[in-house]
């Protein structure tokens, strides 16, 4: 049973314009949230995440929403640049220091 | 270099041998984590320490796999007769005690069986 799915599994987008990844996920008693991104034959990178207590995180480029009565989260990437261009996961937890719940993974590819 | 590492990179075995991975996680952390990712897939959770005592253990580790953190510093993944469906690539993770939720992911271990 997935319990963070991510439905889109590509999206391309034109450099220098908003990369929106979509992520929504079934338990509620995730309050941990996390945006990697994945190049081939590499580990996951931590971008940027965000507690159930706030909805909103920016960290430069990169934004984080979350809206908890819909359970749904997105990563809004402005301005999107070609190395951008990896998979981006989207992942969650129940409580501090424990086991994380992916998804599927979104392919990014920003063109020229 | 103070991230997290895994060795080997890459593992090439046949069908029912044994195979043995390390991690190294960031020095002052005290958390580390096992994932194991397929393709097309997230990673998966497999196992997690808090300092040398193993807490948490996914279903998806069969009796065919083992992990230890005997200090409490690098950990060792072994997997024992291998089959072809444990062709992955595994991942070590680790975060700290003091509040950072965060886990830093090395950059794996790529499992091939024959």
């Amino acid at each position: 049973d997935q319990q963070v799915k991510q439905n889109s599994p590509s999206l391309s987008v034109q450099e220098g314009r908003i990369s929106i990844l979509n992520c929504d996920y079934t338990n509620s008693m995730f309050d941990y949230f996390l945006w990697y991104k994945k190049y081939p034959a590499e580990g996951p990178t931590f971008l940027i995440s965000i507690s159930s207590i706030k909805d909103k995180n920016e960290d430069g480029r990169f934004t984080v929403f979350l809206n908890k009565s819909a359970k749904h989260l997105s990563l809004h990437i402005v301005p999107s640049q070609p190395g951008d261009s990896a998979v981006y996961f989207c992942a969650a937890s129940g409580y501090s220091g424990y086991a994380l719940n992916f998804g599927k993974g979104t392919s990014l590819l920003v063109t020229p | 270099d103070t991230g997290v590492s895994q060795n080997p990179r890459h593992k090439i075995t046949k069908r029912g041998q044994n195979v043995t991975f390390r991690c190294d996680p960031i020095s002052e952390h005290n958390r580390l984590y096992w994932y194991r990712q397929t393709l097309g897939q997230g990673p998966e959770f497999l196992t997690y320490f808090q300092n040398e005592a193993q807490l948490e253990k996914s279903r998806l580790l069969s009796d065919r796999f083992s992990a230890e953190r005997p200090k409490g510093s690098f950990s060792t993944l072994e997997i024992q007769r291998t089959e072809q469906g444990d062709s992955a690539m595994y991942l070590c993770a680790s975060s700290s005690l003091a509040g950072e939720e965060t886990q830093y992911f090395g950059p794996g271990t790529r499992l091939l069986v024959l």
